[in-house]
């Protein structure tokens, strides 16, 4: 079992839909949680910061973190053909004395004019 | 502009020859790492170091070098004893402590292919 589940879609939704992106995880130590966005080959950009379990706001995206799911969430309102891209999360959690990051294996969104 | 810039954006490799790809950063980050993505798998990462002179491997190590001379600095070589390179690199880098605030910042990459 992998720690970090995703699934990797694509998923395919009109303009201005409510799009949900979602992982859970299985390793108890991960206390951060980030959502990166990947244009077509191009780098991961960081969206969404996460530590505690609730929920964060940052203009359409919200982040929200369910640990005693272990499940993490993304929301989209109002989706735009630009937020048409690929979006991975990633947790962070002590391993060896080291903050490792362990990402998904990302989920592809298509945004439909 | 602070950022993370890497080289070449596309690189050819024939069998047998060892390759360098070149990760710049301004950001001051005192942590820099390699990740390899390949479709279906996600990021994984290759090295890391968590300051100058000092490097530890990741989950997949074999078949790659790293130096870490300088701060600003973290190239990867990818040797002949890799067995399967193409793959698109990416260098990324964060403050000191780990990803604590503010999460790890990504280059845009560079595609490796053998030829």
């Amino acid at each position: 079992q992998k720690e970090v589940e995703q699934d990797p879609g694509p998923l395919s939704v009109p303009e201005g839909a409510i799009v949900s992106l979602n992982c859970t995880y299985s390793n108890s130590a991960f206390q951060y949680f980030m959502w990166y966005r990947q244009y077509s080959r191009k780098g991961p950009e960081l969206l969404m910061y996460t530590y505690s379990s609730g929920n964060k706001e940052d203009g359409r995206f919200t982040a929200q973190v369910d640990k005693s799911s272990k499940y993490i969430s993304l929301f989209i309102r109002d989706s735009q053909p630009s937020d048409s891209a690929t979006y991975l999360c990633a947790m962070q959690g002590n391993s060896g004395g080291y903050q490792k990051v362990t990402f998904g294996i990302g989920t592809k969104l298509q945004v439909i004019p | 502009d602070g950022g993370i810039t890497q080289s070449p954006k596309y690189l050819f490799r024939k069998e047998g020859q060892n390759v360098t790809l070149s990760c710049e950063q301004n950001l001051n980050h005192d942590a820099m790492y390699w990740y390899r993505q390949d479709p279906g798998q996600g990021l994984r990462l290759i090295y890391y170091s968590q300051i100058v002179n000092d490097f530890q491997k990741g989950d997949i190590a074999e078949g790659y070098s790293v130096s870490r001379e300088k701060k600003e600095s973290f190239p990867l070589t990818v040797t002949s004893a890799q067995k399967n390179p193409t793959a698109f690199y990416l260098c990324a880098s964060s403050m000191a402590g780990g990803v604590v605030r503010g999460g790890l910042f990504f280059g845009p990459g560079t595609r490796l292919t053998v030829l």
